[in-house]
């Protein structure tokens, strides 16, 4: 087995601050994937990497940054901190192929005061 | 923009009952479904897959796709509370693309 572990776990900003999230996988999957998830709503995808150094725009991707340096890791920097993105943060990776399911990390809490 | 509509928003069972859950995407090149299930303060965790016409049967799941009239559903048998989630359908297109669009939920709510 394998775990997903992103960090911080909460993260608390000012408005207009630029928040870093990040995310480490060890089940060795080539594609990682961020969301976000509005008070107990749907996911929404902000950007997903099919391997190192790729990255492919999401619905969501419009304020967010992203970087795949690693296989391992990928993290999402939040560029200007608003108050309306109070969100949860789900990071997933996924083995490569037509049929593999995605593996969720706990998620990153974000407040902004 | 490729969607996942899901319904009903909300569902309320008695423990032992039939829960059923339903989903329909926008777009045809949709050919792979997966049913997730979240526990409050918790990730989504994968609940079953169903990529072919017809129904899939895993213990008290079972799954439903038809791909002609773009819809997939989730039949609960024998509801337990520990049931009571937020369950999300998720589809990927057809071909290389790894992109996967999640609905917005249905909220189960299991009472003993």
């Amino acid at each position: 087995g394998g775990i997903i572990t992103q960090t911080p776990k909460f993260l608390i900003g000012q408005e207009g601050q630029k928040l870093t999230l990040k995310c480490q996988q060890n089940f060795n999957h080539d594609t990682m994937y961020w969301y976000r998830q509005d008070s107990g709503k749907g996911l929404r995808l902000i950007y997903y990497s099919i391997t190192e150094n790729d990255l492919q725009k999401g619905d969501l991707s419009e304020g967010y940054d992203a970087s795949r340096e690693k296989k391992s890791s990928f993290s999402l920097t939040v560029t200007s901190a608003q108050k309306n993105e109070m969100a949860v943060f789900l990071c997933a990776s996924r083995l490569g192929g037509r049929t593999g399911q995605l593996y969720f990390g706990e998620g990153s809490k974000l407040t902004v005061l | 923009q490729q969607k996942v509509q899901q319904s009903p928003e909300s569902l309320s069972v008695p423990e032992g009952g039939m829960a059923s859950l339903n989903c329909t995407s926008s777009d045809r090149n949709f050919q792979y479904f997966w049913w997730y299930r979240q526990h409050s303060g918790e990730g989504p965790k994968a609940l079953m897959s169903i990529f072919s016409d017809g129904d899939k049967k895993e213990g008290r799941f079972t799954a439903h796709l038809n791909k002609a009239s773009l819809h997939v559903s989730l039949h609960i048998r024998d509801s337990q509370p520990s049931d009571s989630a937020l369950y999300f359908c998720a589809a990927r297109v057809q071909g290389g693309s790894a992109k996967l669009i999640f609905g917005e939920g249905t909220k189960l709510t299991v009472s003993s």
